[in-house]
């Protein structure tokens, strides 16, 4: 069924990094924008960033610009999250998206179940 | 960047009864081209990912019971939940997508009286 998948999310230290992934399947993944949000614990959701379907825009969230960066294979289906330089504040858990068909705003019609990243020394 | 803010924080409804959760946007989210209210609505159950309710701030997505709506425009928005039923405990949070950051309400807690 049309589903996102979210992987490689763990324990990590405070400066080092980490690269999530999302597998799409059921869904014609390259004609939807993309986005990350991420949930701390016991917390609000927070917007961290969006790529368009074909790659060409990003927007990326004041608290994660210079340190993650988005993007996305659309042979494989999957999208993507590197996040440098990690912090306490980054650690949540970070859910996959998927925004809307061929524009870049929209409505968050499928989610993830999520993967979650602790940073902790 | 605009600021969502909801009320109330959360909120104890009797099952069958009516739940009213209100949305306020700092700036209008209706775009004048189009005259639609770039708002969502989404329902968080507990250990779960959100499940979107509403877009266009009262466009109702497939298979959302009809006790839920959603209505608003400009600034102001409403989630009304008729009929509480107990699968309606949740955090139910607004969010704009008029402009990035796609700023999401810092989400309400209905729960059963």
């Amino acid at each position: 069924q049309v589903q996102l998948m979210e992987s490689g999310g763990g324990v990590v230290q405070p400066g080092k990094s980490l690269r999530l992934s999302c597998a799409a399947s059921a869904f014609t993944f390259s004609s939807y924008t993309m986005h990350w949000v991420r949930q701390a614990p016991g917390k609000d959701l927070e917007w961290v960033v969006l790529m368009s379907y074909d790659g060409t825009i990003k927007y990326y969230a004041d608290s994660v610009r210079g340190r993650f960066s988005i993007s996305r294979d659309n042979s494989k289906n999957t999208l993507y999250l590197q996040m440098n330089t990690l912090r306490d504040d980054d650690t949540a858990t970070y859910y996959c998206a998927r925004g809307a068909q061929h524009l870049v705003q929209g409505s968050f019609d499928m989610w993830g179940q999520g993967t979650t990243v602790t940073v902790s020394s | 960047d605009i600021v969502m803010t909801q009320s109330p924080d959360s909120l104890a409804v009797s099952l069958g009864e009516r739940a009213t959760i209100n949305c306020k946007s700092s700036q209008s989210v209706l775009y004048n081209s189009n005259n639609k209210n770039y708002l969502a609505w989404y329902q968080q159950q507990p250990g779960q990912p959100p499940k979107l309710l509403f877009h266009w701030a009262s466009t109702r997505e497939s298979g959302v019971p009809d006790r839920f709506s959603g209505s608003g425009s400009g600034t102001d928005f409403t989630l009304t939940i008729s009929n509480l039923q107990a699968e309606d405990v949740a955090v139910y949070y607004c969010q704009q997508y008029y402009t990035t950051p796609f700023t999401f309400g810092p989400g309400t807690r209905v729960d059963i009286k």
